[in-house]
C-alpha cells in the first residue's frame, strides 16, 4: 500500500514563528503536492515538485516556501505564520505517469495560527 | 484562472434515494478525477475518466466526462449511509502535473 505521512495531525503555531510541514511518501513517487483546503474552497495547489531539488508554484505560494532535498520527502515551510494561513494542509504524491496519474494524499495537518 | 465549481455544495438524503454531483468548469481538462474524503483522512481517488464522453461505473457509482471535457457528472444510485463524505473532482490541466480541484461536495446519506 502506499503510505503518505505528514508530521503532525493537529499544530498551533503563534503569529510571526516559523513552521515546517513534513511530508514523507514510500512508493519512490516522482510527484509531490501541497494543497491547503478550507470549507467552501476545495483544494488550492500551493506548491509542487516532480523531481528532487525541483519546485513549481503552484496557485497560492504567497508566503510559502518548499524544500525536497531527499525524492521521498518534502517539506512546507511557512516563514512567518499569519492568521489567514489557519488551514487544513494536505501533501499528496504521485509517479511519474504522464496524465491522469493518481494523486495519494497523507491524513493532513490542521495547523492554527494564533 | 482555472476553476471548477461543484453543484451542490451540501445534499443530505435518506438512504435509498438517488443523487447526481455535477462538476461544471469553462475549461478543458486532459483527465478528470472523482475523490471522496472522510473526516481526518485525506482524498481518496475513486475514478479518472480521459476521453470526452466517457462513462465509468464503480458499482452504484457511475461517473460520466463530458464530451468537450469541460464538466463531469458523479451520479450515486441506492445510496447508503457509508456514501456519507466530502466528494472532490479535479481536473488536470493539459501538458502539466497540476490538478484544479472542484469546491466540494458534501454529502449525508440518513439511515
Amino acid at each position: 500500500d502506499v503510505k503518505v505521512t505528514q508530521s503532525s495531525r493537529y499544530l498551533v503555531k503563534r503569529t510571526g514563528e516559523k513552521v515546517f510541514l513534513e511530508c514523507v511518501q514510500d512508493m519512490d513517487h516522482e510527484n509531490m503536492f501541497w494543497y491547503r483546503q478550507d470549507p467552501g474552497l476545495g483544494l488550492r495547489l500551493i506548491y509542487f515538485s516532480y523531481d528532487v531539488k525541483m519546485k513549481e508554484k503552484g496557485d497560492i505560494p504567497e508566503g510559502y516556501s518548499v524544500s525536497r532535498e531527499k525524492k521521498e520527502r518534502f517539506s512546507l515551510i511557512l516563514e512567518s505564520a499569519s492568521t489567514n494561513q489557519t488551514s487544513m494542509y494536505l501533501c499528496a504524491s504521485s509517479p511519474f505517469e504522464g496524465e491522469s496519474a493518481t494523486q495519494y494524499f497523507g491524513p493532513g495537518t490542521r495547523l492554527t495560527v494564533l | 484562472t482555472q476553476l471548477l465549481e461543484q453543484s451542490p455544495q451540501f445534499l443530505s438524503i435518506q438512504e435509498g434515494e438517488n443523487l447526481t454531483v455535477y462538476c461544471n468548469s469553462s475549461s478543458v481538462f486532459s483527465s478528470l478525477q472523482w475523490y471522496r474524503q472522510e473526516p481526518g483522512e485525506g482524498p481518496v481517488l475513486l475514478v479518472t475518466v480521459v476521453t470526452g464522453g466517457e462513462v465509468k461505473k464503480l458499482k452504484r457509482l457511475t461517473f460520466q466526462f463530458g464530451d468537450a471535457r469541460k464538466d463531469s457528472s458523479l451520479h450515486i444510485t441506492a445510496a447508503q449511509p457509508g456514501d456519507t463524505g466530502l466528494y472532490l473532482c479535479a481536473g488536470e490541466a493539459s501538458g502539466t502535473y497540476k490538478y484544479i480541484f472542484g469546491t466540494g461536495t458534501r454529502l449525508k446519506v440518513l439511515a
